[in-house]
C-alpha cells in the first residue's frame, strides 16, 4: 500500500467502550498527526509526533490517548467519548513537523458515538 | 479564537468561470499559507502554498493571491470544472516553530455546475 492508510473507516461506539485508531503511513516520513475535522467547523489539530516524541499536544482531553511505536504508526486510543466527539478523525504525515512539510492525510475513521 | 477566517462558507460556479475563495488572518508572524482540497471520502491534499515574499503565485489554473497590508489571501480557480467540486481549505502558520501546525479555515465548498 502507498500513501497514509487509516483503519477501521468507519467506527460506531457506545460511551463506554474502548476502541482504536490505526494509522500507518508507507512514505518515509518522520511527523504524523491526528487532526478532528466537525461539520461547519475547522480542522482541529490534536497531536503531533515527531521521531516518535511527542511534540503537540493542543490541549486534547485525556479521553483521547495518542501512542506512536515508530514513525510509520499512529494510534489514537479511545475511551469513554461523548456524543460530541463525533466526527472525522485524520491522521497525516509529513516530511518534518515543521509547517512547510507538506502534510500527507489519510481518508480518515467516521467516528460516531452513541 | 478562530486564526484564519474564511469565506464564503459555500460556491456555485458555472463551467468555465472564475472561483474565488477569500481568506483573512490576524496573526502577522505566520509566514507560511496553503489551500488544501478535499473530496468526499478523502482527506485534505495540498493544492498551492505560498510566502509573504510574494504577492502571487500561480500553478496551472490555479493562483494565490496575497496582500500583507491586508493580511489577506485567496485562491482563484480559472476555468473552472466540474471535477473541481471539493471542499476548500486555507491554512497559515510560522514556518519557523517546530511542532506548530497548521491553522485551517473553516473551509469553502465549491460546486461547478457542468
Amino acid at each position: 500500500e502507498t500513501g497514509v492508510t487509516q483503519t477501521p473507516r468507519h467506527l460506531v461506539m457506545g460511551m463506554t467502550n474502548k476502541k482504536s485508531l490505526k494509522c500507518e503511513q508507507h512514505l518515509g516520513h518522520n511527523a504524523m498527526y491526528w487532526y478532528k475535522q466537525s461539520a461547519k467547523k475547522p480542522l482541529e489539530l490534536m497531536f503531533v509526533y515527531n521521531f516518535k516524541e511527542q511534540t503537540e499536544n493542543n490541549s486534547v482531553p485525556s479521553r483521547f490517548s495518542p501512542e506512536c511505536p515508530n514513525s510509520s504508526h499512529l494510534f489514537l486510543h479511545l475511551h469513554t467519548l461523548q456524543p460530541e466527539d463525533s466526527a472525522l478523525y485524520l491522521c497525516a504525515s509529513s516530511p518534518s513537523d515543521r509547517p512547510s512539510g507538506e502534510q500527507y492525510f489519510g481518508p480518515g475513521t467516521r467516528l460516531t458515538v452513541t | 479564537q478562530q486564526q484564519v477566517k474564511q469565506s464564503p462558507q459555500s460556491l456555485i460556479v458555472q463551467k468555465g468561470g472564475i472561483s474565488i475563495i477569500n481568506c483573512a488572518y490576524e496573526n502577522t508572524a505566520f509566514d507560511y499559507f496553503p489551500w488544501y482540497q478535499q473530496f468526499p471520502g478523502k482527506g485534505p491534499a495540498l493544492l498551492i502554498a505560498i510566502r509573504p515574499d510574494v504577492s502571487e503565485k500561480k500553478e496551472g489554473r490555479f493562483t494565490i493571491s496575497f496582500n500583507k497590508s491586508a493580511k489577506q489571501f485567496s485562491l482563484h480557480i480559472m476555468d473552472s470544472q466540474p471535477g473541481d467540486s471539493a471542499t476548500y481549505f486555507c491554512a497559515a502558520s510560522i514556518d519557523s516553530n517546530s511542532g506548530y501546525a497548521l491553522n485551517f479555515g473553516k473551509g469553502t465548498s465549491l460546486l461547478v455546475t457542468p
